[in-house]
């Protein structure tokens, strides 16, 4: 069973510095996704990495993808206020395995 | 883009009775359906996968005689709670996706409360 851990769990951010999300997964993952959260919300697709070395950015966010070391990563550049959310890394076999999630926090 | 609604958005109920919700794929039709169940402060869980037509498989530990699943049609799954008690007070959220190698895109969930 395909199991996706995320690190760190709560993250502080400080206005305008660069943080990194981590995720590992257990096996084989067809596609690895990245998902945010808002309080009281469902969820919004943030990137979706199909294959080894991908990388993909939307404005201050940056995710890429290592399927030999089973790692993707969430890049955050200068972090601003309207980051501070919650964020789920997504494996894929036959089903969705999600990760804890990560918490942000952007302070000034 | 792929739109899915659910119906009600969120919805009170008394300890005993019995809520539906729906999940609508509006612009695709979805041959797979998910719920998810989301505590506080927690990720989502998987409770069932629906396929058109046929049975929900339920994930370990998810009773199959309390949460009914129907998937009647490529557009629409409803879950039903049966015999809701506080503890099944959760955030139920459905995602959808037209085939196997397709994305699933997710609901804006139904928050149910149990009194």
């Amino acid at each position: 069973e395909l199991k996706v851990e995320q690190n760190p769990l709560f993250l502080s951010m400080q206005e305008g510095k660069n943080y990194t999300i981590y995720c590992n997964y257990s096996t084989t993952s067809d596609r690895l996704y990245w998902y945010r959260q808002d309080p009281g919300k469902s969820l919004e697709s943030l990137f979706v990495l199909l294959s080894n070395g991908a990388v993909k950015q939307e404005g201050r966010l940056m995710a890429s993808l290592d399927t030999k070391a089973r790692l993707s990563t969430l890049h955050i550049t200068a972090a601003v206020h309207d980051l501070s959310a919650t964020y789920f890394c997504v494996g894929e076999d036959y089903k969705l395995s999600f990760g804890a999630g990560t918490t942000v926090t952007v302070r000034a | 883009g792929a739109v899915v609604s659910q119906h009600p958005s969120w919805v009170i109920c008394k300890s005993g009775t019995s809520v539906k919700i729906e999940c609508r794929s509006l612009d695709f039709q979805a041959t797979t359906m998910f719920w998810y169940r989301q505590f506080p402060k927690q990720s989502l869980m998987l409770m069932a996968t629906s396929n058109e037509g046929s049975k929900a498989t339920y994930e370990q530990g998810v009773e199959k005689d309390k949460f009914l699943i129907n998937h009647a049609s490529l557009t629409l799954s409803t879950l039903t709670v049966t015999s809701a008690h506080p503890e099944d007070s959760s955030f139920y959220i459905c995602s959808a996706r037209r085939g196997i190698q397709e994305t699933q895109y997710f609901g804006p969930g139904t928050r149910l409360l149990v009194l």
